[in-house]
């Protein structure tokens, strides 16, 4: 399974776009890069997720460079709502772990 | 609605007790997992299974054990041989080898004294 470094923090202010870096240096051709979330003391929610190509939908946009080495996870109108330990993920396509780490805390701030 | 329930969110044991931990699914989904996090850590997989009556250990399995009697149910028992048990468990269910979201329950947040 391939490793993923992120930041361990992150500030935001509320409103502005909140841009989450991952780098997966070491991913291979059939790995998914996967974005959960986890607000403090509940289980991980299901953000995004991509191969190759960009992806969009209602809570944030992901962006995978073209060598597939590193993402950014956008969420474009961070609320405080969104304060929260992100994690990505990278998955194969034929196994069902979930490997995480120790993710991003992102703070959003008034 | 469907989803994954995890049963109590709180849970309390005297030193040496086993105690099991309950994750229920209606998603219909083969995989189930189960995973530890410490405070101010990440997830880390203790066990998965992905069919009924049958289940791999992942990084963290010493002094945990599971069953898989049914598709939507996988319980996990924390023995006594597990040195650190106080720690937050989270359960997640997914579709078997599609690349889709996991589900994971509100977990269970289990304090041995």
């Amino acid at each position: 399974d391939a490793k993923t470094t992120q930041p361990t923090s992150m500030d935001c202010a509320e409103g502005r776009a909140a841009n989450l870096p991952c780098n997966h240096s070491t991913i291979s051709g059939n790995e998914y890069v996967y974005w959960y979330r986890q607000i403090h003391s509940q289980g991980p929610q299901y953000i995004i997720h991509g191969l190759k190509n960009n992806e969009t939908n209602e809570m944030a946009s992901l962006i995978i460079t073209e060598d597939r080495k590193s993402s950014t996870l956008i969420l474009p109108h961070a609320t405080l709502r969104d304060t929260a330990v992100y994690y990505c993920i990278v998955k194969g396509r034929n196994t069902d772990k979930l490997i995480f780490g120790t993710g991003t805390r992102l703070q959003v701030f008034p | 609605d469907g989803g994954i329930t995890q049963s109590p969110k709180y849970l309390f044991r005297k030193e040496g007790q086993n105690v099991t931990l309950s994750c229920e699914q209606n998603l219909n989904h083969d995989a189930m997992y189960w995973y530890r996090q410490d405070p101010g850590q990440g997830l880390r997989l203790i066990y998965y299974s992905q069919i009924v009556n049958d289940f791999q250990k992942g990084d963290i399995a010493e002094g945990y054990s599971v069953s898989r009697e049914k598709k939507e149910s996988f319980p996990l028992t924390v023995t006594s041989a597990q040195k650190n048990p106080t720690a937050f468990y989270l359960c997640a269910s997914s579709i078997l080898l599609v690349n889709t979201e996991a589900f994971f329950g509100q977990g269970t947040r289990l304090t041995v004294v």
